[in-house]
């Protein structure tokens, strides 16, 4: 079983819709969780880290679930510009390693 | 604060060639990671170091892959020789010693093996 496992999409949403993916994770002793994007042919960015209590950044939402293992992303009033691929990342705690998900393809349609 | 620095930014070789990719981390990241990632997937994990010892690299192909972190700053990431299949985008990342922060990735090299 993979660490991190991700719906790789792609999701294809209108412009102002809410969009929300999930990400789940294999080892229950994980202590950072964090979303990063990727747009085309460019590096990963940190979108934002996942803290206990869930946590909110404008129009991005992120909560974590640890009984049930899943961290997840929430998009309010999609931008065209949100259009990119959203990476779940895990770290165990165990000297910084981190795990990723494959990716969830977001295209937000004018 | 200058971020995550790579280099080249692109490399075509031909197959059974070598290639080398450089990369220089955040001052004061003491974890640097070397990833591939292959179009449509996510990044895997080839080599993590901490400072100069490589603690984690059971993912690199040790028959044609090298790795070394000399002083614990700069890295260099080796293929010899190269195979089509290398063809990738090779990610280098640093993370500080709290992994609260998550890491910072540098801008990759994309490798085409033809």
């Amino acid at each position: 079983r993979k660490e991190v496992e991700q719906d790789p999409g792609p999701f294809n949403v209108p412009e102002g819709a809410t969009v929300a993916f999930n990400c789940t994770y294999s080892n229950s002793a994980s202590q950072s969780f964090f979303w990063y994007r990727q747009d085309c042919r460019k590096e990963p960015k940190l979108l934002m880290s996942v803290y206990s209590s869930g946590n909110e950044d404008g129009r991005f939402t992120a909560q974590l679930n640890r009984a049930s293992q899943y961290i997840s992303l929430l998009i309010r009033d999609s931008k065209l510009s949100d259009s990119a691929t959203y990476l779940c990342v895990v770290n165990t705690g165990l000297r910084n390693q981190f795990y990723f998900g494959t990716g969830t393809s977001l295209t937000v349609i004018p | 604060e200058a971020g995550v620095v790579q280099s080249p930014r692109y490399k075509i070789i031909e197959k059974k060639q070598p290639v080398a990719f450089w990369c220089n981390p955040i001052s004061g990241h003491n974890t640097l990671y070397w990833y591939r990632q292959n179009l449509g997937q996510g990044p895997e994990l080839l080599i993590r170091y901490e400072n100069e010892e490589a603690v984690d690299d059971s993912q690199l192909p040790k028959d044609r892959f090298s790795a070394e972190r000399l002083k614990g700053v700069d890295s260099t990431l080796k293929i010899q020789p190269a195979e089509l299949g290398d063809s990738a985008v090779y990610l280098c990342a640093s993370s500080a010693p709290d992994s609260r922060y998550g890491y910072t990735f540098g801008s990759g090299t994309r490798l085409t093996v033809v």
